[in-house]
């Protein structure tokens, strides 16, 4: 168990819809990053913030937005699903923004129909 | 524009055996460098890191090699069990930067 925590595990939608998924860091982690993971594709990074601030932007799309709330915890808010945004949704929490390992949640995932 | 690249998407080898994964990047400000294990309904693990101002790090069954100049790192496990079966990646960052990049895996079958 790393510690994080990713809510829900599935979430089965249609296109057009927004879907929001939960992160919540391990305790005492400031750093939380969102990756997304498409069929046997690699890791790829949205976006990360620090502290309730964005840091660092990845492949993020317009349709998708991010936040990281007082408490540390964050949402990725996907909205004007499309086929191609199933995949897997991984949160990923650390320390500090600046080097040190990532841990990851289990993943939240995702199929738009 | 992959920066990370495992160019093997899969990987056999005998238990007992030495297993080795490759990784390449192509950007020279990467300094710090991870290993993930990920199970299938998982999320990634990590494993093992090295910072650019080394060319080795062990851990137990676990060594990550850095050659710097031809922008290259490798994973070998030794001995391999069955409970390696996995698949690996490796992920390098920027210090500079709040980046993780990660490559496209390595699929391990270690046999039994």
């Amino acid at each position: 168990d790393s510690g994080v925590t990713q809510t829900p595990k599935h979430l089965i939608t249609a296109t057009g819809q927004r879907v929001t998924l939960r992160c919540s860091p391990r305790s005492g982690d400031l750093s939380v990053y969102w990756y997304q993971q498409s069929l046997d594709q690699g890791l790829q990074f949205l976006i990360q913030y620090y502290n309730g601030e964005e840091r660092a932007k990845g492949n993020i799309l317009e349709r998708f937005s991010a936040q990281q709330f007082p408490d540390l915890h964050s949402e990725l808010n996907l909205s004007s699903l499309e086929l191609g945004d199933s995949a897997l949704y991984f949160c990923a929490s650390s320390v500090g923004g600046y080097g040190g390992e990532l841990f990851f949640g289990e993943g939240s995932r995702l199929t738009v129909l | 524009d992959q920066q990370v690249k495992q160019n093997s998407p899969s990987l056999s080898v005998q238990e007992g055996r030495i297993s080795i994964l490759n990784c390449d990047y192509t950007n020279s400000m990467f300094d710090y460098f991870l290993w993930y294990k990920k199970y299938p309904a998982e999320g990634p693990t990590f494993l093992i890191s090295i910072s650019s101002i080394k060319d080795k790090n062990e851990d137990g069954r676990f060594t990550v090699f850095l050659n710097k100049s031809a922008k290259h790192l490798s994973l070998h496990i030794v001995p391999s069990q069955p409970g390696d079966s996995a698949v690996y990646f490796c992920a390098a960052m920027n210090k500079g930067t709040y980046k993780y990049i990660f490559g496209t895996g390595t699929r391990l079958k270690v046999l039994a």
